[in-house]
């Protein structure tokens, strides 16, 4: 099945500095990623849509200076949480769809990063 | 705006018995709904996807329901095991590709 890799799965970083998230398909091709948070015990939300080549769309919410989403390839978009807070501290996941396969509309999901920020 | 809801958002079982989940939305207008498996600190594992013309689909011990018009999809796990303890997520996907995610329900399955 598609995989989808995404690193680091944990990092821990002082306040103000900048982390970068990086998700990758490894065996297929994705036009679209999303960006997901997750809050302990809760649901998933939806931060942004990142199109290969183009602005991610963010979320209504989403402070897009702060959250810098870049898709340079069709097999990796970033993340970088720019002047990190421990109010970022969080658990991000990013999925990627298959391009191939848009009627679908299927997603793959990484194993998520988890964010602490101290 | 659309909401997804889940009951229970726990549950705990004995080993053997059927798990019912349940998954109700607001806006029938989706492009498809799907469920997940989340193992603590983890990422997300696909179940089962329905797309918006179908009514179920079903994968080993795993069946799922999709009734649109009443907002609703139910996930059945047949003879639960201890290695379906988890949280279960459901997600209702737009034609935009984006999904909405439910709170999920956490399962426990005591031997």
């Amino acid at each position: 099945g598609a995989v989808v890799s995404q690193h680091p799965s944990r990092v821990i970083c002082k306040s103000g500095t900048s982390v970068k998230i990086e998700c990758r398909s490894l065996d297929f091709q994705a036009t679209t990623m999303f960006w997901y948070r997750q809050f302990p015990k809760k649901s998933l939300m939806l931060m942004a849509t990142s199109n290969e080549g183009s602005k991610a769309t963010y979320e209504q919410g989403v402070e897009k200076d702060k959250f810098l989403i870049n898709h340079a390839s069709l097999t990796l978009s970033t993340l970088t949480v720019t002047s990190a807070h421990p109010e970022d501290s969080s658990f991000y996941i990013c999925s990627a769809r298959e391009s191939g396969n848009l009627a679908k509309n299927i997603q793959y999901f990484g194993a998520g990063t988890r964010l602490s920020v101290l | 705006k659309q909401e997804v809801t889940q009951i229970p958002a726990a549950l705990s079982v004995p080993e053997g018995e059927n798990l019912v989940l349940n998954c109700s939305f607001t806006d029938s207008a989706i492009y498809n709904l799907q469920w997940f498996r989340q193992d603590p600190g983890k990422g997300l594992t696909s179940l089962l996807l329905i797309q918006s013309s179908q009514r179920e689909q079903t994968s080993g011990r795993l069946n799922a329901s999709l009734d649109k018009s009443s907002g609703r999809s139910t996930l059945y796990i047949a003879a639960s095991q201890p290695g379906d303890s988890a949280t279960y997520l459901c997600a209702v996907g737009d034609s935009w590709g984006k999904l909405q995610f439910g709170a999920g329900t956490q399962v426990v399955v005591t031997p």
